[in-house]
C-alpha cells in the first residue's frame, strides 16, 4: 500500500517570504499522480497543484511550484511571496494511475502541515 | 457550474441513532468519493463510485457504514447506530479527470 509522509506538522513564514513544505511517499508503481491540497478553516479542500509522474517538468501554478524528485520519492511544495490568505493546512496526496483492484483510485493523504503566515 | 454540495453542514446526533449525509457532485463528474477527517488527522478513504461500476467499499470501517449513489449523481452516506468515535468531518469529492473537487463537508458530532 502507498503511504504519504509529511514530516512537518507546523510551519510558519513571514509575509512576502518563501516557504517549502516537504512530502515523501512510498510506492512500487511507476505511473501515478501527486497533489497538494489546501484546507483553510472553512474545511473545503482546495486543489493547489497536480503533478503527473511521467512528466519530468515540475508543475507550477502562479506562486506555487513543486520540486518533484521521482527517484527520491519526494514532492515538496514551494510557496513564493507568501500571503496571509495562504495560511491553512496543506495536504500532500498520492493517486495511482493504474487500476489494480480495490482502492486503486483513492487518494492517499499525508497528515498535513499547518502553515501560519506572520504579518 | 456549481461545486460539490454537501448537506447538512453540521449534524449533532445521539449515540445509537442513524444518520444520513448527502453529497451532490459537480454535474458530469463520473467519480464520487467519501472521506472522513477526524480531528487533527488526515483524510481517511471510505468509498468510491465510478459511473455504473460496483463501488469500491474497501475503506468502510464497519458494516454500520453504507453508501449509495442514485442515477450516477447524488450520493448518500448512511451511518447506523452511531458511536462517539464516528464524530468527524465527512468530506465528499467528485472527479472527472483524476483531480478531486471537494465539498465543504459535514461535521458530525455524536453525543
Amino acid at each position: 500500500a502507498q503511504t504519504v509522509t509529511q514530516s512537518q506538522p507546523e510551519m510558519s513564514v513571514q509575509e512576502a517570504e518563501t516557504v517549502t513544505l516537504s512530502c515523501t511517499y512510498d510506492t512500487s508503481e511507476s505511473d501515478y499522480y501527486l497533489f497538494w491540497y489546501k484546507q483553510p478553516p472553512s474545511r473545503q479542500m482546495i486543489l493547489v497543484i497536480r503533478q503527473e509522474a511521467y512528466k519530468q517538468q515540475n508543475a507550477t501554478e502562479n506562486r506555487f511550484s513543486v520540486n518533484f524528485q521521482k527517484a527520491a520519492k519526494s514532492f515538496s511544495l514551494k510557496i513564493s511571496d507568501s500571503q496571509l490568505g495562504d495560511a491553512a493546512m496543506y495536504f500532500c496526496a498520492y493517486r495511482s494511475a493504474v487500476n489494480s483492484g480495490a482502492g486503486s483510485y483513492q487518494l492517499t493523504f499525508g497528515k498535513g502541515t499547518k502553515l501560519s503566515v506572520i504579518p | 457550474g456549481a461545486g460539490v454540495s454537501q448537506s447538512p453542514s453540521n449534524k449533532v446526533t445521539e449515540k445509537g441513532k442513524d444518520v444520513e449525509l448527502r453529497c451532490d457532485p459537480i454535474s458530469g463528474h463520473t467519480a464520487l468519493y467519501w472521506y472522513r477527517q477526524s480531528l487533527g488527522q488526515g483524510l481517511e478513504f471510505l468509498i468510491y463510485f465510478q459511473g455504473n461500476s460496483a463501488p469500491d467499499k474497501s475503506g468502510l470501517p464497519s458494516d454500520r457504514f453504507s453508501a449509495e449513489r442514485t442515477g450516477g449523481s447524488v450520493s448518500t452516506l448512511t451511518i447506523q447506530r452511531t458511536q462517539q468515535e464516528d464524530s468527524a468531518v465527512y468530506l465528499c469529492a467528485s472527479s472527472l479527470t483524476g483531480s478531486l473537487h471537494f465539498g465543504n463537508g459535514t461535521r458530525l458530532t455524536v453525543t
